[in-house]
């Protein structure tokens, strides 16, 4: 079955400095990918469409001076986390389509900024 | 956009016994319906979905039933298990994978033996 990975998992960073939080399709190509932020006992909020090859696409309300976003291959996404503050700590998680309708997540990664 | 409410927000059931978690959608134009579980941590799973073809479908213990004309949709658990307790949330999507899911707020559901 199709594979999204992340890495790292869980990242502690200081607050103002930056994270790199990666999404990978292992088994299948996607054009497109999918970032979610989950704080706790929350549910899961659509931050941003990561197209290949063209801008991602940010919902309302998502800085994307902050989350940067880069889908540098068919099967690579990257989020940036910049400056972050302790308010962005969270769960985030990618996804990725395959096929018509199933989106296959990745583990999640875990943010927390001191 | 879309718009999923989701009920209850905690459900605590026996083991043994059903649990029922029920979602409303807004928008008519969604047509793909997935389940969740996910467990603390850890990324959210599959475990059952509808499209708007269909009324009712069926994996083991587990049914899920979509009433298009009322825009609400329902997770049927059956002799509930330990395993079973974890955040249920349901999703609504229009068009596909290519489009994005509106996620409901979830359920927390907790199955004592």
């Amino acid at each position: 079955g199709a594979v999204v990975s992340q890495h790292p998992s869980w990242v502690i960073c200081k607050s103002g400095t930056s994270v790199k939080i990666e999404c990978r399709s292992l088994d299948f190509q996607a054009t497109t990918m999918f970032w979610y932020r989950q704080f706790p006992k929350q549910s899961l909020m659509l931050m941003a469409t990561s197209n290949e090859g063209s801008k991602a696409t940010y919902e309302q309300g998502v800085e994307k001076d902050k989350f940067l976003i880069n889908h540098a291959s068919l099967t690579l996404s990257t989020l940036t986390v910049t400056s972050a503050h302790p308010e962005d700590s969270s769960f985030y998680i990618c996804s990725a389509p395959q096929g018509a309708y199933e989106q296959y997540f990745g583990p999640g990664t875990r943010l927390t900024v001191t | 956009g879309e718009n999923v409410e989701q009920h209850p927000s905690t459900l605590s059931v026996q083991e043994g016994d059903s649990a029922v978690i029920k979602c409303t959608y807004s928008d008519s134009a969604s047509n793909y319906f997935p389940w969740y579980k996910q467990e603390l941590g850890k990324r959210p799973q599959l475990i059952i979905d509808i499209r708007s073809n269909v009324g009712e479908k069926k994996d083991q213990r587990i049914a899920v039933t979509l009433n298009k004309t009322a825009k609400h949709f329902s997770l049927h658990i059956t002799e509930t298990q330990p395993e079973d307790s974890a955040v249920y949330f349901c999703a609504a999507s229009m068009s596909g994978g290519y489009s994005t899911l509106t996620f409901g707020k979830g359920t927390m559901l907790l199955v004592s033996p």
